[in-house]
């Protein structure tokens, strides 16, 4: 069965300094989104992608956030300058259509 | 907030017995959706209910949708160790999904 994949599993990093997450979506999927989920918290939107273009951001999306679609397989997140509190689990989803999403297993990025 | 809330926060029962959680939502929707997310993994969607059906069924799964109140359940008939997780009720705003703070749900053998 096809399945969104991320990498790494998990990333420790330096506070200040640039992440990037990569997924692999679904391969006939549309829609690419990226959501996170701080400890014990609820999972949270950032942002969906379309067409090469952001489709919808949240509020969380600032300037330290990017999204890119370098090749045809793979969808990235790039934290330019990390902050504690953006240590969280990633999850990278994608969807044929704006409905049912299909989750990856997450990235947990430590910031230290 | 316009995020869904689920209750109870936990629950606990025996292997074989069935599981209910709630969700409420405060604003118009198209559909909601559960997702089960197991411990230290992604979500895995379970089953979507569009806001002109009342009742869906899957599986051991049935969930029903109020839309005049809002909200939503998730039954889980008989139960099994491997339904352990935490459940997630979930509404499209947009193309983003807005989640809710999940049941964890505990079967125990």
């Amino acid at each position: 069965e096809p399945e969104v994949t991320q990498t790494p599993s998990h990333q420790v990093t330096q506070m200040g300094q640039e992440v990037i997450l990569r997924c692999v979506p679904i391969s006939n999927h549309l829609y690419f989104y990226w959501y996170r989920q701080i400890l014990g918290q609820k999972v949270e939107f950032l942002v969906s992608f379309y067409n090469n273009e952001i489709s919808e951001k949240s509020e969380i999306f600032d300037d330290q956030f990017s999204v890119e679609r370098p090749d045809g397989s793979n969808f990235t997140l790039k934290i330019r300058s990390t902050k504690l509190e953006d240590s969280a689990m990633y999850f990278c989803a994608s969807s044929e259509f704006i409905n049912i999403q299909y989750f990856g297993a997450g990235t947990r990025l430590s910031v230290l | 907030s316009q995020q869904g809330e689920e209750d109870p926060q936990a629950l606990s029962i025996q292997e074989g017995e069935n599981a209910t959680m709630n969700c409420s939502y405060k604003t118009s929707i198209n559909n909601l959706q559960w997702y089960r997310q197991n411990s230290g993994r992604g979500l895995v969607h379970l089953i979507l209910i569009r806001s002109n059906e009342r009742e869906k069924h899957s599986g051991r799964l049935r969930v029903t949708l109020d839309t005049s109140k809002k909200s939503s359940s998730l039954l889980i008939t008989a139960s099994r160790a491997a339904d352990t997780a935490s459940y997630f009720c979930a509404y499209q705003a947009g193309t983003a999904l807005i989640f809710g703070k999940g049941t964890t749900l505990s079967v125990s053998s």
